[in-house]
């Protein structure tokens, strides 16, 4: 059974659209994260809600609005994708003081 | 911001030897936390460290939470070709909400 499950995998799409990413957690975590990994393989935190509140907040360009509608979902949607925004984003979820797991990650590509 | 610096980038190893990594920081962590990597995939814990000076072991893998709480490394012994990925340090400071990455260890071993 997937702990940290991810849609879609895979995301191309031309500059200007808007997209969204799912993420859903079985775990019972009320914590739950983004990162955004770079082609370097850089792993950056973006942002992470507790108890459906957002705690963090790092520096995201406000065109990435993270919406969580309950403790087992953390959805992510870009408006006007840019070139610079292709990455892999993971999605993960932890009790606070725990480790966090980690979801399969969505690769976008921004044409 | 708080900063990992995590080395080597990169290590070339036949199968057989031994590896070690490390991880420091101008700032104290409450915790350490290891991961690996596998190409496609999302990061997965290896080792976690809660206490100043702890040294944990699992299985070919040990990792030490340094007396300074500045530091920490990762020792695999005796490699074997599925070792190969990115190995991540992890810092956790007060909190436990915000986790900062190192750049990642790519470890690549010949058979």
């Amino acid at each position: 059974d997937t702990a940290v499950s991810q849609t879609p995998k895979y995301l191309v799409t031309q500059m200007g659209n808007d997209k969204s990413i799912k993420c859903e957690q079985n775990l019972g975590h009320d914590t739950m994260y983004w990162y955004k990994q770079d082609s370097k393989k850089f792993l950056k935190i973006m942002f992470s809600y507790n108890n459906k509140e957002l705690i963090i907040n790092e520096t995201v360009p406000n065109r990435f609005s993270p919406k969580s509608p309950d403790k087992a979902h953390l959805n992510l949607h870009i408006n006007s994708l840019e070139l610079g925004d292709s990455a892999v984003y993971f999605c993960a979820s932890s009790q606070v003081w725990d480790e966090q797991f980690f979801g399969p990650g969505t690769r976008l590509t921004v044409l | 911001g708080q900063q990992l610096n995590q080395s080597p980038q990169s290590m070339f190893i036949q199968e057989g030897e031994d590896v070690s990594m490390n991880c420091t920081s101008s700032s104290i962590f409450n915790t350490w936390l290891w991961y690996k990597q596998d190409p496609g995939e999302g990061p997965v814990l290896l080792i976690a460290l809660y206490k100043a000076g702890e040294l944990t072991s699992n299985g070919r893998l040990t990792a030490q939470f340094g007396i300074t709480r500045k530091d920490s490394f990762l020792n695999i012994s005796a490699s074997i070709p599925s070792d190969v990925g990115i190995y991540f340090c992890a810092g956790q400071g007060t909190g436990g909400f915000k986790t900062i990455f190192g750049a990642g260890t790519r470890l690549f071993v010949k058979a």
